[in-house]
């Protein structure tokens, strides 16, 4: 059971709009900034957006993030074959003696 | 370019112990945060804590306290990653990180690692 709760899958055809949520609490997402990591399949994860909203150079801007209270989302517009990956979230909480925690992951598939 | 290149898959038998390493180039390793994430197959990642070579000094996350340390060789600006008391459980891809003050987030990941617990 993770931390961060995200839904398990999300789909959408080319060109379509997607959007992936991300809830916590208030040790998390409520009281520090959220990542989103790409992981296509058989590789490493990716930094895709950080400090809630901004993008690394060379991510498109196609992609884009948000953050409310103890929630997050990452939206994808203009959709493409190419971004069929598990996204996950990711936040420092600030329990125990601190860490930082994954959501379960959103596979996408482009239809 | 900043790169990470970790060491090559093992297998190992329950309660032996394994060593990962992870080399980086390409920035200053010394100054620098080096984490450590692992992932289960089809699970998602897990934080395992981190080192900073400078010091030494290396923050552990409460699931892995006592049976993992993490080290560093400046001199060949290598990380290591060592478990103990392996598990069946244990069984999954260990990857070092780079972490990104400035953005607080890890920029630059490994390729990863596979370790498999088996007996």
């Amino acid at each position: 059971q993770s931390v961060l709760t995200q839904p398990p899958s999300a789909s959408g055809a080319p060109g379509q709009k997607v959007t992936i949520s991300c809830s916590g609490s208030s040790s998390n997402i409520g009281s520090n900034i959220v990542n989103w990591y790409q992981q296509l399949p058989g590789t490493a994860p990716k930094l895709l957006i950080f400090n809630n909203s901004q993008r690394p150079s060379g991510v498109p801007d196609r992609f884009s993030g948000s953050k409310s209270g103890t929630s997050a989302s990452l939206a994808i517009s203009g959709l493409q074959s190419e971004d069929e990956a598990d996204y996950y979230c990711s936040a420092w909480d600030d329990s125990l003696n601190g860490l930082w925690v994954f959501g379960g992951g959103t596979k996408l598939t482009v239809l | 370019q900043i790169h990470l290149v970790q060491s090559g898959p093992e297998v190992k038998k329950p309660g032996s112990s394994v060593k990962v390493s992870c080399k980086a180039s390409g920035y200053t390793f010394t100054y620098s945060y080096l984490h450590w994430v692992r992932q289960a197959p089809g699970h998602a990642p897990e934080w395992m804590g981190w080192i900073t070579p400078f010091s030494g000094r290396a923050i552990y996350a409460q699931n892995f306290q006592g049976r993992v340390t993490f080290t560093s060789d400046r001199s060949l600006s290598t990380g290591y990653m060592e478990l103990r008391s392996l598990r069946s459980e244990d069984t999954a891809v260990y990857y070092c990180a780079k972490f990104s003050v400035d953005n607080s987030a890890f920029d630059v990941w490994g390729q990863g690692t596979m370790v498999t617990v088996s007996a």
